[in-house]
């Protein structure tokens, strides 16, 4: 079974641009989460799709940050424009939704360097 | 919101010692997974373990819900083991977000 996939690996990018992150889940799955994780700390949840619609998008940084996942597969994250502290590894993760308990399987991120 | 205390943040360990991960969590779960977060930053499911205590190989472990605690164990460590072990929790009664805590950073020397 193929994993979480995202793309690209790594971006550098001069503050002030916009940049997008693709990702794409494990096949079936319905919730998609995308996870902000600055240096040396742990993954924070910015947004959550059940399907195509948004279920948690409270720490999302709305000014500048969107998030998209038009026909319920795959997402995009767009940030623009970018700030130095927005520098950190953006993660995509999904789970299937049967039930209270589900597990989360994490795709290899995105690294952002904001110059 | 929960809190998720990890400790030790830091263990460096030679080849072949055993260790012990504490995760411990300010409420109630229904969901408790262990992450590794290799040198790439890839992160890799240990443990999906609400309760109760599972093996996987030279991997263990146990979380006792009602006290609000997981350990995991790591036998005959091997330099591969290194890296940051996470411990993350999703709070009855919210969302399905998992809450991460700041991690251990493992390093076994050879």
């Amino acid at each position: 079974e193929a994993g979480v996939a995202q793309s690209p690996r790594y971006k550098i990018i001069e503050k002030r641009q916009s940049v997008a992150f693709w990702c794409n889940p494990i096949s079936g799955h319905a919730t998609l989460y995308w996870y902000q994780q600055i240096l040396g700390q742990g993954p924070k949840l910015l947004i959550q799709f059940q399907n195509n619609g948004v279920v948690d998008d409270s720490q999302l940084p709305k000014d500048r940050f969107s998030a998209e996942r038009l026909k319920g597969v795959d997402s995009t994250l767009k940030i623009q424009p970018a700030k130095l502290e927005d520098s950190a590894v953006y993660l995509c993760a999904s789970s299937q939704s049967v039930g209270v308990y589900n597990e989360q399987f994490f795709g290899p991120g995105t690294r952002l360097t904001v110059l | 919101g929960i809190q998720v205390e990890q400790s030790p943040p830091d263990l460096i360990l030679q080849e072949g010692a055993n260790s012990t991960l504490r995760c411990n969590f300010s409420d109630s779960v229904n969901n408790l997974q262990w992450f590794h977060q290799n040198p790439w930053g890839q992160l890799i499911n240990l443990f999906y373990i609400p309760s109760g205590t599972k093996q996987n190989g030279r991997l263990s472990a146990t979380t006792v819900a009602t006290e609000r605690y997981s350990l995991l164990y790591i036998s005959s460590s091997q330099t591969t083991d290194s890296g940051v072990y996470f411990c993350a929790v999703r709070p009855v009664g919210g969302a399905q977000k998992l809450v991460f805590g700041q991690g251990t950073r493992l390093t076994i020397n050879p």
